[in-house]
């Protein structure tokens, strides 16, 4: 059964205090691994697609990158403004559904 | 351009009543998505239309979940019956052909009291 699993639950930074968020996944034949940013009483925003193990993205103080269990989301000198959840998604098989994991709950303190 | 819209925002209901909830999907995205977000819980897949046509609905959870997108646009989704455990965030999602990143709507809070 396809999965994803994303650690911590939460983190509280300080600003410019820089992190990484994790998401671990298994699937069959992987098409894609998404990350969205969830504000509070809002729908998930697009962030980034990755492919293929070994790619990279970069969207301001945030990196993407992947491997073939995992991807992480790179936050640098982050900023109160960054706060809110962060989902990874894949979409797997045959089918274009996304399965997401249950996000992280990132604070940046300023 | 505009993104995804969805009517109501908030909708409070009682048990056992029928409900509608209506997508307006980005203009010229062919793929649409339902899904459900419970709280604490990331978005769970519901339906995905192909055009007009369903093309996976394996994420309904039983025959009182029903969706439907006559013109290959607009989505609406009908919960008959209503139970206490329905209430949730439905979030739609429209892609350009499926293939691409699904671009969400900000969503319909239901709440069957």
């Amino acid at each position: 059964e396809d999965q994803v699993t994303q650690s911590p639950e939460a983190l509280r930074l300080q600003e410019g205090e820089s992190s990484s968020l994790n998401c671990s996944y298994t699937v069959s034949g992987l098409r894609g691994l998404f990350w969205y940013r969830q504000d509070p009483g809002k729908g998930p925003e697009f962030l980034f697609t990755l492919y293929s193990a070994g790619e990279e993205k970069e969207k301001e103080r945030l990196k993407a990158t992947l491997t073939k269990k995992e991807s992480f989301l790179h936050i640098t000198a982050p900023k109160p403004e960054d706060s809110a959840t962060y989902l990874c998604a894949v979409r797997s098989g045959a089918t274009n559904k996304l399965i997401f994991g249950t996000g992280t709950l990132l604070a940046v303190q300023p | 351009g505009a993104g995804v819209s969805q009517t109501p925002s908030n909708k409070v209901t009682e048990k056992g009543k029928y409900v509608e909830l209506r997508c307006d999907p980005i203009s010229g995205h062919t793929a649409l998505y339902w899904y459900r977000q419970s709280l604490g819980q990331g978005p769970e897949f519901l339906i995905y239309f192909q055009g007009t046509g369903a093309a996976d609905d394996s994420g309904l959870p039983n025959d009182r979940f029903f969706a439907v997108r006559p013109e290959g646009s607009v989505s609406t989704l009908k919960i008959q019956r209503t139970e206490r455990g329905d209430s949730a965030v439905y979030l739609c999602a429209s892609s350009f052909d499926g293939s691409g990143e699904q671009y969400f709507g900000p969503g319909t809070r239901l709440t069957v009291t």
